[in-house]
């Protein structure tokens, strides 16, 4: 079946600098997507999301960037904070799906001080 | 905020012993709750979708058997792995759709370890 989020396992950067967690997605139906931060133990914590009538959206130190045209996903940490290590996983929701999230494979983030 | 309260949060049982996980809505009525399992250093995987009042909907290659679900009320509803064996041993989380941040409400998660 169609899968979600292909991309790097995981990622290290240095406290202060900005992070980049990609994700793939191969479903062209899905026309709304999210990212969620998981700490271990616990469940997904929303973090920023995007419509697929949008290519970029802003939160606070997050930006996610979608790219329809090569089904690709990205999430920009600003500043990223020792808090910030976790878990990212992207996730998408298919037209007529019946609000059924499919996640991706999830990228582990690792912030070194 | 919306909040779905899972519990156990955590739990340990013995290999062909049955366990219960329940996922309740607070301040809000759940027609719908996802039920998602996932693996060590893996992605949510979902498993089913139970539906208040009627029959939940299984996924591919997941026994409905084995993992009874009941959504008898529009707050509640639970995850059962009956006969668990080692390879149950996962972390199991349940979402509700249409409220919280991006219109889901995640619970807590169960971690169930079968020995």
């Amino acid at each position: 079946g169609e899968s979600v989020g292909l991309h790097l396992p995981t990622l290290s950067v240095q406290e202060g600098d900005n992070s980049i967690i990609n994700c793939a997605y191969s479903n062209s139906a899905s026309d709304y997507f999210i990212w969620y931060k998981q700490e271990s133990g616990k469940g997904p914590q929303f973090i920023i999301d995007i419509r697929s009538n949008m290519d970029k959206r802003q939160g606070q130190r997050v930006t996610v960037l979608l790219n329809k045209t090569v089904k690709h996903l990205s999430l920009q940490i600003a500043a990223t904070q020792p808090g910030d290590s976790a878990v990212y996983f992207c996730a998408e929701n298919t037209r007529g799906s019946a609000r059924q999230l499919t996640f991706g494979s999830g990228t582990q983030l690792t912030v070194l001080p | 905020g919306a909040v779905v309260s899972q519990h156990p949060s955590r739990v340990i049982c013995k290999s062909g012993t049955s366990v219960k996980i329940e996922c309740r809505s607070l301040d809000f009525q759940a027609t719908t709750m996802f039920w998602y399992r996932q693996f060590p250093k893996q992605s949510l995987m979902l498993m089913a979708t139970s539906n208040e009042g009627s029959k939940a909907t299984y996924e591919q290659g997941v026994e409905k058997d084995k993992f009874l679900i009941n959504h008898a009320s529009l707050t509640l509803s639970t995850l059962t792995v009956t006969s668990a064996h080692p390879e149950d041993s996962s972390f199991y989380i349940c979402s509700a759709p249409g409220q919280g941040a991006a219109g889901y409400t995640f619970g807590s998660g169960t971690r169930l370890t079968v020995v």
